[in-house]
């Protein structure tokens, strides 16, 4: 079965500065992959995803994210962070029918 | 831009009362989700459905929750008799077919057991 861990429960940085968020799955085939986002009291959005082919993905509000199989990561990134970026950030992996499994989160908080 | 409608938004319940919780997936889409994320914790896989019938469970998904499309539209989550545990934000998401395809989430339902 799937498995996903987010190793940084709450990541603080400036408002301009680059962010990373950590992503590494367990998957016995090619894995499906995914980053949401959830603003307080809402629902996920969909950041991008991973199914095959290139492995920098890019996605949308400027985030990208870059498949490594021989690490078996799936890292967020955004060069320049906003502070309607703070949100909770969550990583998951799929099989091929898409029985997602998400990862822990991470609560991005933006200072000024 | 069509979208995964679920209602109600919220629902406070009594302890061992039947809940059911609605979705509307989008309309064209095939393969069907519940997910389920108590507060301040991950989103948690629940049940996947297609072709009328459930394709995968979770252990979560014991007997006392259930899955139903009753006529072309609706994809309804009934908790038998809730317990204060689950209490959480439900989770509807749907699926197009195909394989390189991502399940569009709904905005969720918050379910209070009181």
């Amino acid at each position: 079965a799937q498995s996903v861990t987010q190793p940084d429960i709450h990541i603080t940085v400036s408002e301009g500065a680059s962010l990373e968020l950590r992503c590494n799955y367990s998957y016995g085939a090619t894995p499906y992959l995914f980053w949401y986002v959830q603003s307080p009291g809402q629902g996920l959005q969909l950041l991008l995803k991973y199914f095959s082919g290139d492995t920098l993905v890019q996605g949308i509000k400027g985030f990208e994210a870059e498949f490594k199989r021989s690490q078996s990561s799936f890292n967020l990134r955004k060069p320049s962070v906003h502070w309607s970026d703070a949100a909770e950030y969550f990583c998951a992996v799929g099989a091929y029918n898409n029985d997602m499994r998400f990862g822990a989160g991470t609560r991005l908080t933006v200072k000024p | 831009e069509p979208e995964v409608t679920q209602t109600p938004s919220h629902q406070v319940t009594q302890m061992g009362q039947e809940v059911i919780l609605r979705c509307v997936p989008i309309s064209n889409h095939l393969y069907f989700y519940w997910y389920r994320q108590i507060l301040g914790q991950k989103v948690e896989f629940l049940v996947s459905f297609y072709n009328n019938e459930i394709s995968e469970k979770s252990e979560i998904f014991d007997d006392q929750f259930s899955v139903e499309r009753p006529d072309g539209s609706n994809f309804t989550l009934k908790i038998r008799s809730t317990k204060l545990e689950d209490s959480a934000m439900y989770f509807c998401a749907s699926r197009e077919r195909g394989m390189n395809t991502e399940a569009f989430f709904g905005q969720g339902t918050r379910l209070t057991v009181v």
